[in-house]
């Protein structure tokens, strides 16, 4: 397809497991963020990568949260020790990258998580 | 801090009717206002958005209009139909294409 795919759509999972969700980016695009979507509420930025500049972790709300991309393609956001607050939805988007443009975010449809 | 603030967090309309959310921001180095549209288990997706230098800007049954001086700006839905029923998030973007999102509002248009 042509749009942003993550997977798993869902996850359960118990607490202390360590988790991995993945996110594959529309092809071109170069800029990948993460967005963490609890229950009825807005969209919190944890983290964004845009090309091969070191990413901005500053939303990512503990230690146990880390995500990496590989070959500025597919990126894996994993949740080491679970709690049951981090049950949410997990979104991904994706953009071009330029300065001064107005390149959209394009959304995934997400990782509905939830912590036993 | 929240940078974005969107009300009402709910909201019902007849159909036929006009639709209105309103959002206000803090950091005027903001540039860029997006409207998401995002319906149960989907992503939220791009639906109109506006740049500072703009009051208004339409796209077919939407329309948002932007208030500078305030730092504040509103999505209209005319004529909302049953089929617009969906959370909406207002966004502002910063430097590299940071969005900033509002809390949501969710819409239900009665038939």
């Amino acid at each position: 397809g042509a749009g942003v795919s993550q997977s798993p759509s869902n996850k359960v999972t118990e607490k202390g497991k360590d988790v991995e969700l993945r996110c594959d980016p529309i092809s071109g695009h170069t800029a990948l963020y993460w967005y963490r979507q609890s229950l009825g509420q807005g969209l919190e930025f944890l983290i964004y990568f845009q090309g091969n500049s070191a990413p901005d972790k500053s939303g990512l709300p503990s230690d146990r949260f880390s995500a990496e991309r590989t070959g500025g393609s597919v990126s894996t956001l994993t949740i080491q020790r679970t709690q049951q607050e981090d049950s949410a939805v997990y979104l991904c988007a994706s953009s071009l990258m330029g300065a001064g443009a107005n390149q959209p975010q394009h959304f995934g449809d997400g990782t509905r998580l939830s912590i036993l | 801090q929240q940078q974005v603030k969107q009300s009402p967090q709910s909201l019902i309309v007849q159909k036929g009717g006009i639709s209105i959310i309103n959002c206000a921001y803090e950091n005027t180095a903001f540039d860029y206002f997006p409207w998401y549209q995002q319906f149960p288990g989907k992503g939220p997706a791009l639906l109109i958005a506006i740049r500072p230098d703009v009051s208004e800007k339409k796209e077919g049954r939407f329309t948002i209009s932007f208030n500078k001086s305030a730092k504040q700006f509103s999505l209209h839905i005319m004529d909302s139909q049953p089929g617009d029923s969906a959370t909406y998030f207002c966004a502002a973007r910063n430097a590299g294409n940071m969005l900033t999102f509002g809390g949501g509002t969710r819409l239900m248009v009665k038939p």
